[in-house]
């Protein structure tokens, strides 16, 4: 099957917390798993990806995990800022006949209160 | 550089009309891929583009079609518009369609009404 499933849908922290998204996916061939930040009236905005022969990627104060035996991963972000307030997406990749797609996560919107 | 651009940013049609929405990929990419984003719920794969050919097409009825040109862009045209096909319509390019590297344009608002 092809589902990525999404927690929590909505998420509210205050500034300076860390804040923690995970998701969990069906197909045991995905390889590749990219987070999205989308902020109103915008399009997705690629903040980190991870490839399944890693287990961790960091950069800055966003950091993302993968165990490929449970099949999921997660984003953690450090230090949140009011500016890190948005919906975030999870995906990942999926082999369909002939070609890669990405199929996402619901989204779960961060709120980070000063 | 430019990145994905997508037009137009808004759009209002009535039921049964058709529409058309187009994409420019950034320079490079040779593949489009164009995804569904109902409000509050992640984006759906709808179709991918590589070199002019249709690789894959999502769980859409035969009213969504799309091509792309020889420059690489790409429209999708939907037919007989139903209230449910309001949506923001994404655009993302890559370099071949290889399921990463993907950058999304900021879509285009579509409300049937």
């Amino acid at each position: 099957g092809e589902n990525v499933e999404q927690h929590p849908s909505t998420l509210s922290v205050q500034e300076g917390d860390s804040a923690v998204i995970k998701c969990t996916y069906s197909d045991s061939a995905s390889n590749y798993f990219p987070w999205y930040k989308q902020e109103l009236g915008k399009g997705p905005q690629l903040i980190i990806d991870i490839r399944s022969n890693v287990g961790e990627k960091k950069d800055q104060r966003i950091a993302v995990t993968l165990n490929k035996t449970a099949k999921h991963f997660s984003l953690h972000i450090t230090e949140t800022q009011p500016e890190d307030s948005a919906v975030y997406f999870c995906a990942a990749s999926i082999k369909d006949t002939g070609f890669q797609k990405l199929v996402f996560g619901t989204g779960t919107r961060l709120l980070v209160s000063p | 550089d430019a990145g994905v651009t997508q037009s137009p940013t808004h759009l209002i049609k009535t039921r049964g009309q058709q529409v058309t929405l187009r994409c420019s990929p950034i320079s490079g990419h040779k593949s489009v891929s164009w995804y569904q984003q109902v409000l509050g719920q992640g984006p759906q794969f709808i179709f991918q583009y590589y070199e002019k050919e249709e690789r894959g097409r999502g769980n859409f009825p035969d009213r969504f079609s799309a091509r792309q040109f020889p420059n690489y862009s790409s429209e999708l045209n939907v037919n007989a518009l139903l209230l449910g096909d309001s949506a923001l319509y994404l655009c993302a390019s890559s370099e071949r369609g290889q399921g990463y590297g993907y950058t999304f344009g900021s879509g285009t608002r579509l409300t049937v009404v």
